[in-house]
């Protein structure tokens, strides 16, 4: 099984900071690798689709990167909507795993 | 709009059953693989099973394989999940989820439906 690795695990931000989320892969994936953005009490809503392509609806602060086994969701100006908890997700093989999420608090 | 809207959860004994249903609107559901996603309280997400457009090709976690039975009615835009020799870990929201065109990453999903397993 490939182990989705996400790193922090939480952080803290203020209004406007840029903020970085970080999954690393056990093994290459490609480009096969999804975020996913959680608010208390909701479903999950996808972000970023094969590492770099925004979802359509999703604000523009919004950006992924990387291939193979290292990736990176970045908020270039964080807003107080974003809070929640953040998940990688990799769609290179069965079983599809998720990272173990990443929970963003807005200082 | 695509909307995904989840039933049948609730309260069973360890070793009882449950099937859930996802009822699919707003896109063409027979030409979209479709999955469950679970969380457990406070937890994080973890995939369930997925199932082709057609139903031919079907993928289970370890965790519910032999246990747990995907399917879909293509004519009803339905999605399903029998869950048979439940277990307290299978405690959870369960969510539907549509799949991408791009690989088996998850474009829209369900509000949810919470499974709990206890005597």
């Amino acid at each position: 099984d490939i182990q989705m690795t996400q790193s922090p695990s939480s952080v803290s931000a203020s209004v406007g900071d840029r903020v970085t989320i970080t999954c690393r892969a056990s093994q290459g994936i490609s480009s096969w690798l999804a975020w996913y953005q959680q608010k208390p009490g909701k479903a999950p809503k996808l972000l970023i689709y094969t590492a770099s392509n925004l979802q359509s609806g999703v604000p523009s602060r919004f950006s992924g990167s990387g291939s193979g086994t290292d990736f990176t969701l970045t908020i270039s100006s964080l807003q107080p909507e974003d809070f929640g908890t953040y998940y990688c997700q990799q769609a290179k093989s069965f079983p599809v795993t998720f990272g173990q999420g990443t929970r963003l608090e807005i200082k | 709009e695509v909307q995904l809207v989840e039933s049948g959860g609730g309260l069973v004994q360890p070793g009882g059953s449950l099937r859930l249903s996802c009822a699919a609107s707003g896109f063409t559901f027979s030409s979209y693989a479709m999955s469950w996603v679970r969380q457990a309280p406070g937890k994080g997400l973890e995939w369930v099973s997925s199932i082709n457009f057609s139903g031919g090709d079907t993928y289970y976690a370890d965790s519910v394989k032999g246990r747990f039975t995907i399917s879909r009615d293509n004519s009803k835009n339905t999605l399903y999940l029998q869950m048979n020799s439940l277990r307290a870990e299978d405690t959870a929201i369960y969510y539907c989820a549509k799949d991408s065109d791009t690989a088996w990453q998850k474009d829209y999903w369900g509000q949810g439906t919470l499974v709990t397993v206890s005597s």
